[in-house]
């Protein structure tokens, strides 16, 4: 079975930019995560999405956006790109069955560079 | 607010040697509890996941416990090889009846480097 993919894996972008990352998720998994990882803030939680719906979010500012298709694939956008931005996005799928969280399991990352 | 601790920072050890990894959480209404390696400029790669009603999980070399009302787990690699090297990161999982359910909280994360 694929493991969880993320594209594209790099991107530069300019400061006032916008970039939108995607996620495919395990297949059969239904809940999507995802963070960002930064050396000096470490891995911190932006969202997650199940049955196209976004169930917690962190504290990050509305530049950050995210959705979820019918067939569990999610995609999140960053408007109006700070050079803070800079970082590895990270998405996780789980299973999510009957409501339970179980294994999250990461993708490779996407790396964003802000210039 | 659930924080997240791990000790020791970094480790480096020769090979062979039995080690133990610290992580400890604030917040003990946790679902799950899983630990992570990542090598470098990669993602995340999960080791093993603790349910909260569970004191232990093994798989092969890794042990890893759980002490949910004291807020502590620890991860204990055995008979340790230079290719356990990487970033072990610890993360309990938010639970039920909060806003939070369902989300990773990570510590910084222990650097092991195992010597040849």
């Amino acid at each position: 079975k694929a493991g969880v993919t993320q594209t594209p894996r790099y991107l530069i972008k300019t400061r006032g930019q916008q970039v939108t990352l995607s996620c495919s998720p395990i297949s059969g998994h239904r809940s999507v995560s995802w963070y960002q990882q930064t050396p000096g803030q470490g891995l911190q939680f932006l969202f997650e999405y199940f049955s196209e719906t976004q169930r917690n979010k962190g504290n990050f500012p509305g530049r950050f956006s995210g959705r979820q298709f019918s067939n569990s694939r999610s995609e999140m956008n960053v408007s109006t790109l700070e050079l803070g931005d800079s970082a590895l996005y990270l998405c996780a799928s789980s299973l999510d069955y009957r409501g339970e969280y179980n294994e999250q399991f990461f993708g490779p990352g996407t790396r964003l560079t802000v210039l | 607010k659930q924080e997240v601790t791990q000790i020791p920072a970094a480790l480096s050890v020769p090979e062979g040697e039995n080690l133990v990894l610290n992580c400890s959480f604030t917040d003990s209404a946790i679902y799950n509890l899983q630990w992570f390696r990542q090598d470098p400029g990669k993602g995340l790669t999960s080791l093993l996941l603790i349910q909260s009603s569970q004191r232990e999980q093994t798989s092969g070399r890794l042990n890893a416990s759980l002490d949910k009302s004291s807020g502590r787990s620890t991860l204990y690699i055995a008979a340790s090889q230079p290719g356990d090297s990487a970033t072990y990161l610890c993360a309990p999982c938010a639970g039920r009846g909060g806003t939070s359910y369902g989300k990773l909280t990570f510590g910084q994360g222990t650097i092991l480097t195992v010597h040849p």
